[in-house]
Order: C-alpha cells, then structure tokens, then sequence
C-alpha cells in the first residue's frame, strides 16, 4: 500500500525560487495537511483541507499556498523561497477529522527543504 | 508559551528498564490526546490513542489528568527498538482535524 507519497525527499533552492511539493495519498481520506518541522519545536500546521475544493489556513501559512483540485492530491507551493522555509514539511491525511471525529493521521515519508 | 511542552531528553534508558515521561498542554479545550512514535528522519506513526480512563498497548501505558492538563506515557520493559522521539499530540474541540504537536521527547534505549 502505497499510503501518502511525498514528493520530493531532498530539495535545494536558492531564495527567491518557488516550488512545488507534491503530496498524494490513495486512502480516500478526506481530510489532507501540511506540517514544517524544525529543531526544537513540534509539527506547526501550514495549511489543510477538508476535502476537494475546500481549504484553509493553519498555523504558520505565510509564504506558502495549497490546492485541493482532487481528493487524492494537496500541492504545497512556495511562492518565493526565503531562508527561514528551511525545514522538514509533512504532509498527513486522516479519514475524517471532524469535530467529533479521530483517526489517525498518516504522514508521508517528509521532504527536507534547504533554502540558500 | 508552547500549547504542548515536553521534556526533550533525551531519557536514557538499560534494555529491560521502565521508562515514563509527562506533557502538559495549555488549553483546556483540548478533547483529545495521541502519542506518536518518530524515528530518526522519518516520518510521525501513530502509537496510541490516550484515554480518560487511561489505557496500555503491550508494554506501553497512557494516561490523562485533565485536572492538571497532562498526558503521561510509560514504556515497560524496554527494547532497543523502542528508541525514538515520543511526540505528544493534541486537538481541541471543534477543531477540524487540527492537531498541536509537542516538540518531543528523545528515548535512548541502552544494551
């Protein structure tokens, strides 16, 4: 099972370059996100959907845009690459995160973004 | 303040040995709590789901005091497999699948 896909694993860009990072799960979940890890802190949100055609803003979402054309696929762009986009992203889906509802997020493997 | 505080470690721990760290968590809407497993350079798996009335998986125990806002897990008769980072994990009420992440807790499990 393939589960959440991410792509790429390694990336390296120079500031002011913009990117895409590619996120796919095929579970049918409806519920996809973006996370940036850096040392010392925990996961922070960037962006997440509810499902295809519908998304929001998470905790840390500037410089960052995200689309939801279909259930399987959540993009990350980044529009113009600073220094402090340096990080490990996450991209996670669930079943249903609903108000009530819990399931377990599954992550993909993680891209490690290095901006010069 | 951090919604999610965890002692970083790294615990360092003899194969065989118990183990048990705490998180606490700032907002009492919190409604409910996780333990995920992140090995190095890889990605968070869920390990268990905390509940009210506290709850074990094998070796490992959860459990929650919202009174004093903290969750607790307890590892039993460690294994060298058992180390990693122990990410705690919180969503508040209402909250669309939000989830607040602790910066995690580094166990070192020792021949």
């Amino acid at each position: 099972n393939a589960g959440v896909t991410q792509t790429p694993k390694f990336q390296v860009l120079k500031t002011g370059q913009s990117m895409t990072l590619q996120c796919a799960q095929d579970m049918n979940h409806e519920y996809m996100s973006w996370y940036r890890q850096d040392p010392g802190m925990g996961l922070r949100l960037i962006h997440y959907s509810v499902g295809a055609g519908i998304t929001d803003q998470g905790e840390v979402p500037n410089g960052y845009n995200v689309s939801r054309s279909t259930t399987e696929d959540f993009p990350l762009r980044l529009l113009s690459a600073a220094p402090s986009q340096t990080s490990v992203y996450f991209c996670a889906s669930s079943y249903s995160s609903g108000p009530l509802v819990d399931t377990e997020a599954f992550f993909g493997q993680g891209t490690r973004l290095t901006v010069v | 303040r951090k919604e999610v505080e965890q002692d970083p470690g790294p615990f360092n721990v003899p194969e065989g040995a118990t183990v048990a760290f705490n998180c606490t968590y700032s907002n009492s809407a919190s409604q409910s709590f996780f333990w995920y497993r992140q090995d190095c350079r890889k990605e968070p798996k869920l390990l268990m789901s905390v509940y009210s009335s506290g709850n074990e998986d094998g070796r490992f125990t959860a459990q929650l005091n919202r009174a004093s806002q903290y969750i607790s897990l307890l590892i039993r008769d460690s294994k060298l497999s058992d180390s990693a980072t122990y990410l705690c994990v919180v969503k508040l009420t209402d909250s669309w699948g939000k989830l607040q992440f602790g910066a995690g807790t580094q166990v070192v499990v020792t021949p």
